[in-house]
């Protein structure tokens, strides 16, 4: 079956420390994007990327870090210069055709001990 | 500022009958709407989308109607049922954003049998 995976479900990271959240995608899609989810509150967008090696900031891109080397992933680095970075962590995919939904994966929850 | 607003944090309907969620913008550049549903715990969902060109998409159970005057839209769902209980947010993408979404804060529905 297509789709998204992210991993893992439930990170902790302890305080200074870098850590690196998956997303993998078999739906063959252009672009990907990377959203955070805080209690109560819409989805905002961190990074995105139309095509492989090209990236963009989103509106909250301080203290993240990507990289899109192959078109099936787009791994989100949340570096210790994120001051907040406990949150819910979405991963999404759309094809690069007009007015194409995105389609999201399940979530990876990040916790800082 | 919020571009996509959901005022009603929460809606509570019989089920068989009709849920209306509600959506307002304020950027006049958007021309692509799209309703997600989410549980917790896991990504949303697509549910539907309308274009600035239609003011009624239809799909089974789920409506959405767009008044660009108001820089309004709705999402009907009849009749209700216990399984729609989630959470459903609006989102709003704008001529050359690159598809890029604007998230509301979304509406908790609760579908009571």
């Amino acid at each position: 079956d297509g789709g998204i995976t992210q991993s893992p479900k439930y990170l902790f990271r302890k305080e200074g420390q870098n850590v690196t959240l998956s997303c993998e995608q078999n739906l063959n899609h252009d672009a990907m994007y990377w959203y955070r989810q805080d209690p109560g509150q819409g989805l905002r967008l961190i990074y995105y990327s139309q095509i492989v090696n090209d990236f963009q900031k989103g509106d909250i891109a301080e203290g993240y870090s990507v990289s899109r080397e192959k078109k099936e992933s787009f791994p989100l680095t949340v570096t210790s210069a994120q001051k907040n970075p406990t949150a819910f962590y979405l991963c999404a995919s759309r094809k690069n055709r007009a007015q194409e939904p995105q389609h999201f994966g399940d979530g990876t929850r990040l916790s800082i001990l | 500022d919020q571009q996509v607003k959901q005022n009603s944090p929460s809606l509570s309907v019989q089920e068989g009958r009709i849920s209306i969620l509600n959506c307002d913008y304020t950027n006049s550049m958007f021309d692509y709407f799209l309703w997600y549903k989410k549980y917790p715990a896991e990504g949303p969902t697509f549910l539907i989308s309308i274009s600035s060109i239609k003011d009624k998409n239809e799909d089974g159970r789920f409506t959405v109607f767009l008044n660009k005057s108001a820089k309004h839209l709705s999402l009907h769902i009849v009749p209700s049922q216990p399984g729609d209980s989630a959470v459903y947010f609006c989102a709003a993408s704008g001529r050359g954003s690159n598809y890029k979404l604007t998230f509301g804060k979304g509406t908790l529905l609760t579908v009571n049998p």
